[in-house]
């Protein structure tokens, strides 16, 4: 089934050390999405691509990097992780303004 | 600046009975408007959207919502709740004139008792 898949499910990392999560879709959607989500709290947008075009929010700290070298491929890279950082990352793509998004299961990063 | 804002944390229902979940907006634009459940330590899964048209919506799982542009409202809705729908629910908005940005409200949690 097409879908949005997140690896690992689990990522546990070490202060300070960088981190990468990953997305694939086999949707073919145009827009992808990176969600931060903190203990059942609303998911808070980091950034979002619509193709290759890159839209980070204004209060998404420097430390998180985002790449997406294809269609179906996007990263979240956060380059030194601290504890507010340990989170569920949810990807999430849509195909069209007016469209629903779909979500991939997350990722729920734990840093030590 | 587009926002969502969910003003109960919490709702309590019988199985059986009618529930609502509220949400109101604010976009500079018209929107686009959408209602996701979340279950324990998973994605957000769609359940309607509303983007023109009819005000009443309806969506998976028997659940419905109401647009009201005057009161800048989208609730949800149900007739008969089932323990099954207890989960967390997320309100969502889209400016039609900003893109593709989507920003969630904070959520409400809902619990059926039977």
């Amino acid at each position: 089934d097409a879908m949005v898949i997140q690896n690992p499910r689990y990522q546990v990392t070490q202060f300070g050390k960088p981190v990468t999560l990953s997305c694939s879709q086999t949707l073919n959607h145009n827009v992808m999405y990176w969600y931060q989500q903190k203990s059942s709290q609303a998911p808070k947008l980091l950034f979002h691509y619509y193709d290759k075009d890159f839209n980070n929010e204004a209060d998404t700290p420097d430390n998180f990097q985002s790449r997406r070298p294809n269609t179906s491929f996007c990263f979240l890279d956060i380059r030194s992780p601290g504890l507010g950082d340990a989170a569920m990352y949810l990807c999430a793509t849509a195909k069209l303004a007016g469209e629903k998004l779909f979500f991939g299961s997350g990722t729920q990063l734990s840093v030590l | 600046a587009q926002s969502v804002a969910q003003p109960e944390d919490q709702v309590n229902v019988a199985e059986g009975n009618p529930l609502t979940v509220k949400c109101t907006y604010s976009v500079s634009g018209n929107p686009y408007l959408f209602w996701y459940v979340q279950y324990p330590n998973r994605g957000l899964q769609f359940l309607l959207k509303y983007i023109t048209g009819d005000n009443l919506v309806k969506g998976s799982y028997g659940f419905e919502a109401e647009f009201n542009k005057s009161q800048t409202s989208f609730h949800l809705k149900k007739p008969s709740a089932l323990v099954s729908d207890s989960a967390l629910y997320f309100c969502a908005v889209r400016d039609r004139t900003g893109g593709f940005k989507t920003i969630f409200g904070a959520g409400t949690r809902l619990f059926v008792k039977a």
